[in-house]
């Protein structure tokens, strides 16, 4: 079975502060995907990264970064120097090459900023 | 990134009408569709996956003589909520993918339904 797990229900921050989202997965499959979308009081899902399960290099994009370990099955997302606009819900998901490539979503991490 | 527009953004129906919500994959031909149901502060849960020409798949516990999906065109794909009832409230998100299963997912904007 696949799952995601984002254990943090909410987090909040002061701005410019840094803060790390975690994401844990589990999957018997030996190729996967894992995105991290964002999703603001509008309500529309903003697609963030994609990483497959082959490349482990982790990415910086601006000030969000992201750590993709197979060891703990992580892929954790980090956004330095945070901003009031970063203030969402963050979904980490999951597809798998079995199951017929549905994606998982794990229950969200809250992120406020204050200023 | 791919856009995915859906339409409308909000709707309020009377209890026992029907409502059809569409998604449209503004620029790029969306092989596979798929169909999200989301709870205040819950995560996404897939109702459905539409391919082109075909039947959609409902996930276990989806009524498809409730919710039915429709996918004509390699654009646009269609979900009528059909006797509708307050439990139907929520908000309906619709994905799109161009081309094989390891490409990214794009999101339209959400529908929020209210049924009174």
């Amino acid at each position: 079975a696949q799952k995601v797990t984002q254990a943090q229900t909410e987090i909040s921050v002061v701005e410019k502060e840094d803060v790390t989202l975690d994401c844990v997965y589990e999957t018997r499959d030996t190729t996967y995907y894992l995105f991290w979308y964002k999703q603001p009081p509008s309500g529309e899902l903003v697609f963030l990264i994609r990483r497959n399960s082959f490349d482990e290099q982790n990415e910086i994009s601006g000030r969000y970064s992201w750590n993709f370990q197979k060891s703990t099955s992580s892929f954790n997302f980090t956004i330095t120097a945070s901003q009031v606009v970063d203030s969402a819900v963050y979904f980490c998901a999951l597809r798998g090459n079995t199951g017929g490539f549905k994606t998982i979503f794990g229950a969200g991490t809250r992120l406020f900023v204050k200023a | 990134g791919a856009v995915v527009s859906q339409h409308p953004s909000r709707v309020i129906c009377k209890s026992g009408t029907s409502v059809k919500i569409e998604c449209r994959s503004l620029d790029f031909q969306a092989t596979t569709m798929f169909w999200y149901r989301q709870f205040p502060k819950q995560s996404l849960m897939l109702m459905a996956t539409s391919n082109e020409g075909s039947k959609a798949t409902y996930e276990q516990g989806v009524e498809k003589d409730k919710f039915l999906i429709n996918h004509a065109s390699l654009t646009l794909s269609t979900l009528t909520v059909t006797s509708a009832h307050p439990e139907d409230s929520s908000f309906y998100i619709c994905s799109a993918r161009e081309g094989g299963p390891g490409n990214t997912i794009y999101f339209g904007e959400g529908s929020w339904l209210t049924v009174v």
